[in-house]
């Protein structure tokens, strides 16, 4: 079975405070897919990225970077320098890497990050 | 290019009635998602196609849902009769092959009364 766990409810910052939204994620797989959506207050879910389990490098777009470390079974999400904008529920996801299965996303509960003016 | 499109985007409804929401995937994605976001369970996958062919319906809750998609650009998901515990928000994600992340559209807000 494939669990996610976003321990952190709610994160509250002010305005260009750095932020970083964590993921935990159990699986038996050695191949997976690891994602993460943003749901802004309009409701839309909006896919932010893709990484597949055989490349730890860490990726950088722009204000946000994530950091994806095996070992630990985590898959970390940073703004730097938050906006407004960026308030939102963010959920990490995973999914199964080949096989009949790999349509099935699991989700955690989400993180509502507000930030602040 | 236009992302996943749902109609309608919201719906007020009597229990009882007959709800059916509508989407339009991403041209060329052959692979289509109905979920349900609800704050007691968070998003849930009702089912998937995969070529306009359904491969999982498990997650379908009872009898009164049903889905359908006759053709590559378009599904629907209907209710009948509706009750008030079908209240939820019904987002239809596409995706293109096997490997590659879901796109999810605007969602459809339904209210049972």
């Amino acid at each position: 079975a494939q669990k996610v766990t976003q321990a952190q409810t709610e994160i509250s910052v002010v305005e260009k405070e750095d932020v970083t939204l964590d993921c935990v994620y159990e699986t038996r797989d050695t191949t997976y897919y690891l994602f993460w959506y943003k749901q802004p207050p309009s409701g839309e879910l909006v896919f932010l990225i893709r990484r597949n389990s055989f490349d730890e490098q860490n990726e950088i777009s722009g204000r946000y970077s994530w950091n994806f470390q095996k070992s630990t079974s985590s898959f970390n999400f940073t703004i730097t320098a938050s906006q407004v904008v960026d308030s939102a529920v963010y959920f990490c996801a995973l999914s199964f890497f080949s096989g009949g299965s790999n349509y099935k996303l699991t989700f955690g509960k989400g993180t509502l990050l507000t930030v602040n003016p | 290019d236009a992302g996943v499109i749902q109609s309608p985007r919201h719906e007020v409804t009597e229990m009882g009635q007959e709800v059916t929401l509508r989407c339009k995937p991403i041209s060329g994605h052959n692979s289509l998602f109905w979920y349900r976001q609800t704050m007691m369970r968070g998003l849930e996958l009702l089912i998937y196609f995969n070529n306009n062919v359904p491969i999982d319906d498990s997650g379908m809750p009872e009898d009164r849902f049903s889905a359908k998609m006759p053709n590559a650009s378009f599904s629907t998901l209907k209710i009948q009769p509706s009750e008030p515990r079908d209240s939820a928000v019904y987002f239809c994600a596409s995706r293109q092959g096997l490997s590659y992340e879901q796109y999810f559209g605007p969602g459809t807000r339904l209210t049972v009364t």
